[in-house]
């Protein structure tokens, strides 16, 4: 079954430190790609997205994400972290055939002064 | 532009009652999605349309749920009767279709938070 798994539900950094949060997925061929981003009480709004070509993509705010088709895997990162950056990151996966999305669990992302 | 405008942001009802809600995808986007976020199943994607047509409502519940869209500016997920797990906040999110063929990329409205007491 396709699937997409987030493993780690919250992770805490420091203002200014960098970040990773990682995304594996589970498809027959390789999807499209795409990390969300959710403040709260807030719908989701898109980062980046792959597609295909460049296995990193940059997105907005400064994250960027790398594509590693041996690994399954779409990892966001962001050299420097903002305090503002503090949300629910989803990353999520669409087949090309339907384009049905099917989202992570999230990881909730807080960041320490 | 506006965005994918859901109404209401907030509802409470009681057990049994019909709910309605409304979603304004962006105008020109061919796509509408319907999501529930909850806590303990995160974003479930219930159904979604193209063109006006669903496609897939594999997602939704039960029959006590049911979804139209009248034309391309309009839609509405109705809950009959309500029950106290239908407690969730619902997304609306619209794309475009490039060639027919959908991508994924969504454009998400606020949310409406459904509280079924």
């Amino acid at each position: 079954a396709q699937s997409v798994t987030q493993p780690d539900i919250h992770i805490t950094v420091s203002e200014g430190a960098s970040l990773e949060l990682r995304c594996n997925y589970s498809y027959g061929a390789t999807p499209y790609l795409f990390w969300y981003v959710q403040s709260p009480g807030q719908g989701l709004q898109l980062l980046l997205k792959y597609f295909s070509g460049d296995t990193l993509v940059q997105g907005i705010k400064g994250f960027e994400a790398e594509f590693k088709r041996s690994q399954s895997s779409f990892n966001l990162r962001k050299p420097s972290v903002h305090w503002s950056d503090a949300a629910e990151y989803f990353c999520a996966a669409s087949s090309s055939n339907t384009g049905k999305l099917i989202f992570g669990q999230g990881t909730t992302l807080q960041v320490k002064p | 532009d506006a965005g994918v405008i859901q109404s209401p942001r907030h509802e409470v009802t009681e057990m049994g009652q019909e709910v309605t809600l409304r979603c304004k995808p962006i105008s020109g986007h061919n796509s509408l999605f319907w999501y529930r976020q909850t806590m303990m199943r995160g974003l479930e994607l219930l159904i979604y349309f193209n063109n006006n047509v669903p496609i897939d409502d594999s997602g939704m519940p039960e029959d006590r749920f049911s979804a139209k869209m009248p034309n391309a500016s309009f839609s509405t997920l109705k809950i009959q009767p309500s029950e106290p797990r239908d407690s969730a906040v619902y997304f609306c999110a619209s794309s475009l279709a490039r060639g027919g063929a959908l991508t994924g990329e969504l454009f998400f409205g606020e949310g409406s938070r459904l509280t079924v007491l």
